[in-house]
């Protein structure tokens, strides 16, 4: 079945314990992106990736860091978690390099006490 | 860098009653535009998409939206709702590789 997976879904965790939400696909997409959502804010970006060893900073990057070494893994990196972390994170892959159609993942609910 | 502005927060209709909800970006050159539905407690999905041509767009579910570019609008209709249809909406702009949300519009159906 063709998805994006994302690990964990929900995970409660203190301020400055690293943390990593992975994300999967197995659709051989070549873009994925991170977004979390807020309330009243909708869906913003955190980064997003074009290709393996691509990636660039989308609105809201700051506290946050990814990697994209495989085409089909794009893991996001909470190096000091805080509070204001504390949101719905959604991984989201397309077929090509500039996004169309946007698959997402479950969302992983996270938050940072 | 582009914003997307949805104009309602919140909107309540009775079954059978028409939607429009409201979609404006700021970015003045080549866009491609989307509606996106996330229904309680799963995650989005695509209702439909404009790249070019025709810009009156059908998806899925009744859904249809009318992209006017002189006004940088992409309003999402559809003439008879059901309860089905209660969701958040979320409209969508590309520029580039950059994928920008706007705030999303909750719709509740009264049965």
């Amino acid at each position: 079945e063709a998805q994006v997976t994302q690990n964990p879904r929900y995970l409660i965790t203190v301020t400055g314990k690293k943390l990593t939400v992975t994300c999967s696909q197995n659709m051989n997409h070549e873009y994925m992106s991170w977004y979390r959502q807020d309330p009243g804010l909708g869906l913003r970006q955190i980064y997003y990736s074009m290709n393996v060893e691509v990636t660039d900073k989308g609105d809201v990057p700051e506290g946050y860091k990814v990697s994209r070494k495989e085409k089909r893994n794009f893991p996001l990196i909470l190096e000091s978690p805080s509070p204001n972390q504390t949101s719905l994170y959604f991984c989201a892959s397309s077929v090509t390099e500039s996004p169309g159609e946007l698959f997402f993942g479950e969302g992983s609910r996270l938050t940072v006490l | 860098a582009q914003s997307v502005s949805q104009h309602n927060h919140h909107v309540i209709l009775s079954e059978a009653a028409s939607l429009e909800l409201g979609c404006n970006y700021s970015y003045g050159g080549t866009v491609n535009l989307f509606w996106y539905v996330q229904y309680p407690g799963q995650h989005l999905q695509l209702l439909l998409k404009y790249f070019s041509g025709d810009p009156l767009v059908k998806g899925i579910k009744g859904f249809e939206a009318e992209f006017i570019k002189s006004k940088f609008s992409f309003n999402l209709r559809k003439p008879s709702v059901q309860w089905s249809d209660t969701a958040e909406y979320f409209c969508a702009v590309k520029v580039y590789y950059k994928l920008s949300f706007g705030a999303g519009t909750t719709v509740t159906v009264r049965a």
